[in-house]
């Protein structure tokens, strides 16, 4: 069935330290594949968006690009800052308009 | 344009109680979809409506029902409140084939 597998943490790194959260899914058909951030007390953000294989999402920083061959959409910064610090969300939404969402991965980033 | 509300913002209810909730989407947005938000569950997916049909639906029991209006605005009931049905319960619109835009959520506390 479909279903999105995402690093869980919490992962804790030193301001400007490079980060990549791995996420990989599993879905019949070419899937929309999509990064959140929630920032503490507030909603979810979208953060950057691949709709197809090789595209790469970019935003602040931050890159994810499409990966058909390994079911991949990992989310990489090259240099983090204290105010990244957040839960960061792989969402995948099917050809057939379902979504689903990793569980989530807490980053802190200390000074 | 508007992001997407939701009230109330925070709600203390006790158990055995119900409660309404409301998220007003995105202008021009037809899909608003509903997830609660508990730190040992994670973000689960309640249901999602389109055009005032419920087009999909998560693994809840029927205590959790909602309905969405014509004007796309949405409704939320929880009936005979349990304490495990405290959480942050999370709206989002959408407007196919684009990305969900969340809601700041409702605080919902049962004593």
């Amino acid at each position: 069935g479909n279903s999105v597998t995402q690093m869980e943490g919490p992962v804790t790194l030193s301001e400007e330290a490079f980060l990549t959260i791995n996420c990989t899914y599993t879905a019949t058909g070419y899937p929309s594949l999509f990064w959140y951030v929630q920032y503490p007390g507030e909603g979810l953000q979208l953060l950057l968006k691949a709709t197809k294989a090789d595209d790469k999402g970019s935003n602040k920083g931050f890159e994810a690009t499409y990966r058909k061959e390994t079911t991949s959409f990992h989310l990489e910064k090259g240099s983090v800052q204290v105010s990244d610090s957040a839960v960061y969300f792989c969402e995948m939404k099917t050809s057939y308009d379902k979504v689903i969402f990793g569980p989530g991965t807490s980053l802190s980033v200390i000074p | 344009k508007a992001g997407v509300t939701q009230t109330p913002r925070y709600l203390i209810k006790t158990r055995g109680q119900q409660v309404t909730l409301s998220c007003s989407p995105i202008s021009g947005h037809r899909s608003v979809s509903w997830y609660q938000q508990t730190p040992g569950q994670g973000l689960q997916f309640l249901f999602e409506y389109f055009s005032e049909t419920q087009r999909n639906k998560g693994n809840f029991p029927g205590r959790f029902s909602g309905r969405q209006f014509s004007n796309s605005r949405s409704e939320m009931n929880v009936s005979t409140l349990e304490l495990g049905d405290s959480a942050l319960y999370l709206c989002a619109s959408s407007s196919y084939p684009g990305p969900q835009f969340f809601g700041p959520g409702t605080r919902l506390t049962v004593l």
